[in-house]
């Protein structure tokens, strides 16, 4: 079994719909918890950080860790033309622990 | 400031080749990721520096692969021989601290043929 797995898409809504996007893990060690938005032919960047469980919100996303389920989600509330890109969750240990990223999945949404 | 700069950004090479890919990190970042990815297994990283000096090559696939970082401001990644399998993109990116934010360069496509 992977130690990150996420749903592989590709995945393509409607603009305006909400989005949820998730990622399942199997290391109960992993405690910091990221998702990275990658637009074609560019690097990852960083959309949304949060340690332990719980939500955390940022304009129209949402980020969600249920770490008794080992589950994490990324909502993307009026979802624009502009979301379309790969998502990748990633996630470490430790402050000072390298990442383990999830393949990504390709969203697109239709004006 | 410019971001994590790499180049070439596209590299067309064959079978047996040397291929030497190059980045700039972010100035005053103390970290240095090198990362591949494929359709297949999506984003490894395959070795990272802290101060210039290698801490984790665990993920460097075989000894066709080496990397280096002289100084702050520069690192390589050289394949010799290359092979068509290390066709990907390769990524750099940098952070100030181990699990902390990473800024990724545009990558290197790399095409063995």
């Amino acid at each position: 079994q992977k130690e990150v797995e996420q749903d592989p898409g590709p995945l393509s809504v409607p603009e305006g719909a909400i989005v949820s996007l998730n990622c399942t893990y199997s290391n109960s060690a992993f405690q910091y918890f990221m998702w990275y938005r990658q637009y074609s032919r560019k690097g990852p960047e960083l959309l949304m950080y949060t340690y332990s469980s719980g939500n955390k919100e940022d304009g129209r996303f949402t980020a969600q860790v249920d770490k008794s389920s080992k589950y994490i989600s990324l909502f993307i509330r009026d979802s624009q033309p502009s979301d379309s890109a790969t998502y990748l969750c990633a996630m470490s240990t430790g402050a000072n622990s390298k990442l383990t990223f999830g393949k990504g999945i390709t969203l697109s949404v239709r004006p | 400031d410019a971001g994590v700069i790499q180049s070439p950004r596209h590299e067309v090479t064959e079978m047996g080749q040397e291929v030497t890919l190059r980045c700039k990190p972010i100035s005053g970042h103390d970290y240095l990721f090198w990362y591949r990815q494929t359709m297949m297994r999506g984003l490894e990283l395959l070795i990272y520096f802290n101060n210039n000096v290698p801490i984790d090559d665990s993920g460097m696939p075989e000894d066709r692969f080496s990397a280096k970082m002289p100084n702050a401001s520069f690192s390589t990644l050289k394949i010799q021989p290359s092979e068509p399998r290390d066709s990907a993109v390769y990524f750099c990116a940098s952070s100030r601290g181990n699990g902390e934010k990473l800024f990724f360069g545009s990558g290197t496509q790399l095409s063995v043929l």
